[in-house]
């Protein structure tokens, strides 16, 4: 099956600066890539995706990048702020087989003020 | 528009029991997934629902079940509790059949087995 992979595992930041999260897959069958948040006590929030026929997406302070070839994903956070803190899970599925999705193993982000 | 309502929130159960956890999609969802989130493991798909039909399947034992209803509601069931079986369970309903689109969580039922 699918396996992905996600680093770093723990992300510190200052305030103002970018974060970046890598996620690697395994399966060429996957074509649908979404990231999501997730914050203390809660379930994870989709912040943005793309899918295998686009190399980038952005939205406001959020992007993120795909390379096919690859087989690599990366989240682009930047002018980062406090409430960015959380864990970011990448994911992956494969469109064919219905909505199951292939988490990696989640990056701590924390913004220092 | 309402979100994912899981309920109940928080579980406490002894080992061995039985319990069932509920799952209310956004309207007009019609796929409902659960997923297993631990410290250890992560997330981890448990299985796929939609139009009252199991899609897919992870690879956990028969002791956790489910099903779908006619309105898209979804409950799981896991019998014979384990103590390894505390964890967050997290429902995520998606509009369409296929898998790319988007899939929209729940705020999850921390389960407890002691």
């Amino acid at each position: 099956g699918e396996n992905v992979e996600q680093h770093p595992s723990t992300l510190s930041v200052q305030e103002g600066d970018s974060a970046v999260i890598k996620c690697t897959y395994s399966d060429s069958a996957s074509n649908y890539f979404p990231w999501y948040k997730q914050e203390l006590g809660k379930g994870p929030q989709l912040i943005i995706d793309i899918r295998s026929n686009v190399g980038e997406k952005k939205d406001q302070r959020i992007a993120v990048t795909l390379n096919k070839t690859a087989k690599h994903f990366s989240l682009h956070i930047t002018e980062t702020q406090p409430e960015d803190s959380a864990v970011y899970f990448c994911a992956a599925s494969i469109s064919a087989t219905g909505n199951q999705f292939y988490f990696g193993t989640g990056t701590s982000l924390t913004v220092i003020p | 528009k309402a979100g994912v309502t899981q309920t109940p929130r928080y579980l406490i159960k002894t080992r061995g029991q039985q319990v069932t956890l509920s799952c209310s999609p956004i309207s007009g969802h019609r796929s409902v997934s659960w997923y297993q989130q631990t410290p250890g493991q992560g997330l981890q798909f448990l299985f796929e629902y939609f139009s009252e039909t199991q899609r897919n399947k992870g690879n956990f034992p028969g002791r956790f079940s489910g099903r779908q209803f006619s309105n898209s509601r979804s409950e799981m069931n896991v019998s014979t509790l384990e103590l390894g079986d505390s964890a967050l369970y997290l429902c995520a309903s998606s509009l369409a059949p296929l898998g790319n689109t988007e899939a929209f969580f729940g705020q999850g039922t921390r389960l407890t087995v002691v």
